[in-house]
């Protein structure tokens, strides 16, 4: 079946605005991640959802960042008053129920923040 | 705390040379997974293994093999006889039991083939 997608691809802030970030899960996949992949650097887990309830969101580096998953399946990350730090690619990944150490990768939304 | 370090920052090397990539973890968990994704140019990470700390075993997979040492915490790739097809940016990673489905990445070992 189709894989994890995320939208948009590529997303230029201007700082100080509010983004959005959507990411739609491998249909039947209970757990959905979210990592940050700064430049030149490996991804960061930032939250993990299984089905709507958010369990871990420890990695989340401000309280401007901001995921929920209302219905349990697609997720959306949203970033406010955004930073320059803030440039990075943010990775969804997904996991078959009863094996979420296997996750499957989105290709990903490019945030560049000017 | 869970840490991955890759000590290989890029590797380069000619069509058909074998190639290792080398991946060295700390964790206090008993119970932990390993695993390496490959990230070509597109960007997209790609799912390549999964080991478990109980599970010593080397594991072949056509002209990828990995080398899984609990003694010395390492858990190595090797690619023989490598292709242009090969180049990217590969990541080790661990998740362990204490940390919940939570994976820590190393930096990446990007590596060029050359033709």
């Amino acid at each position: 079946g189709a894989g994890v997608s995320q939208s948009p691809r590529y997303k230029v802030a201007k700082r100080g605005q509010d983004v959005a970030l959507r990411c739609d899960p491998i249909s039947g996949h209970v757990s959905l991640f979210w990592y940050q992949q700064a430049l030149g650097q490996g991804p960061e887990f930032l939250t993990y959802f299984q089905n709507e309830a958010q369990l871990d969101k420890s990695g989340l580096p401000s309280d401007r960042f901001f995921a929920e998953r209302p219905e349990g399946s697609v997720s959306t990350l949203k970033i406010q008053r955004t930073q320059q730090e803030d440039s990075a690619v943010y990775l969804c990944a997904s996991s078959h129920p009863g094996n979420s150490y296997e996750q499957y990768f989105g290709p990903g939304t490019r945030l560049t923040v000017t | 705390a869970q840490k991955v370090t890759q000590a290989q920052t890029e590797i380069s090397v000619v069509e058909k040379e074998d190639v290792t990539l080398d991946c060295v973890y700390e964790t206090r968990d008993t119970t932990y997974y390993l695993f390496w994704y490959k990230q070509p140019p597109s960007g997209e990470l790609v799912f390549l293994i999964r080991r478990n700390s109980f599970d010593e075993q080397n594991e072949i997979s056509g002209r990828y093999s990995w080398n899984f040492q609990k003694s010395t915490s390492s858990f190595n790739f090797t690619i023989t006889a490598s292709q242009v097809v090969d180049s990217a940016v590969y990541f080790c990673a661990l998740s362990g039991n204490t940390g919940g489905f939570k994976t820590i990445f190393g930096a990446g070992t990007r590596l060029f083939v050359k033709a």
